[in-house]
């Protein structure tokens, strides 16, 4: 029940800025866009996440459009080390309570920094 | 490192045994989550725990089940376990379940049914 849609696969050289696109077009209002990583079946990593501003932190930048429908993950200078599977992530409620949520993963764009 | 601990890391069960996976949250975090990753597939949400209660759970049956402690540790636990619980299980803490609270998962355990 993924609510998101990404690139199986990018490839970005190093030093060079990597943009990882991902369409959330149902999106519903109160829901996060969040960004995780993984790499070679480690607990995925936490990158950054947002509601309808643009953020930045220092691993990475943020950019979500005006009617939330999509949003750009901004990795400023790839390095070798930023090879991994990135997940857009649409943070869900869960119905029957009243805050809980659950993060919904789809099958995430695999990102190959290269020399 | 993000301070949330698995153990076991590996673990080989056979088909129709019960296991046990324990988790340790980040200090000062109330919320866990778990989550089931299988090979070559995201993660998927399996229950959600704040404050020792249940308050959230995904598509899986009743044999999936767990616990949290007043120190807020977890443990999930399978029954009868089938070829198809192979994955990787994730385990996930913060510090409130807003949906503003990052997540932070552990290393997993890779549990293997024969």
């Amino acid at each position: 029940d993924a609510k998101t849609t990404q690139p199986p696969s990018m490839d970005c050289a190093e030093g060079r800025a990597a943009n990882l696109p991902c369409n959330h077009s149902t999106i519903s209002g109160n829901e996060y866009v969040y960004w995780y990583r993984q790499i070679h079946s480690q607990g995925p990593q936490y990158i950054i996440h947002g509601l309808k501003n643009n953020e930045t932190n220092e691993m990475a930048s943020l950019i979500i459009t005006e009617d939330r429908k999509s949003s750009t993950l901004i990795l400023p200078h790839a390095t070798l080390r930023d090879t991994a599977v990135y997940y857009c992530i649409v943070r869900v409620a869960l119905r029957w309570t009243g805050t809980a949520s659950k993060l919904t993963f789809g099958t995430g764009t695999r990102l190959q920094v290269t020399l | 490192e993000t301070g949330v601990t698995q153990s076991p890391t590996h673990l080989i069960k056979t088909r129709g045994q019960q296991v046990t996976l324990r988790c340790s949250s980040q200090s000062g975090h109330n919320t866990v989550s778990w989550y089931q990753q299988a090979l070559g597939q995201g993660p998927q949400f399996i229950f959600q725990y704040y404050r020792e209660e249940e308050n959230g759970r995904g598509n899986f049956p009743p044999r999936f089940s767990g616990l949290q402690f007043p120190n807020y540790s977890s443990e999930l636990n399978v029954n009868a376990l089938e070829l198809d619980d192979s994955a990787l299980y994730l385990c996930a803490s913060s510090s409130g379940q807003n949906s503003n609270e990052k997540l932070f998962f552990g290393s997993g355990t890779q549990l293997s049914v024969l």
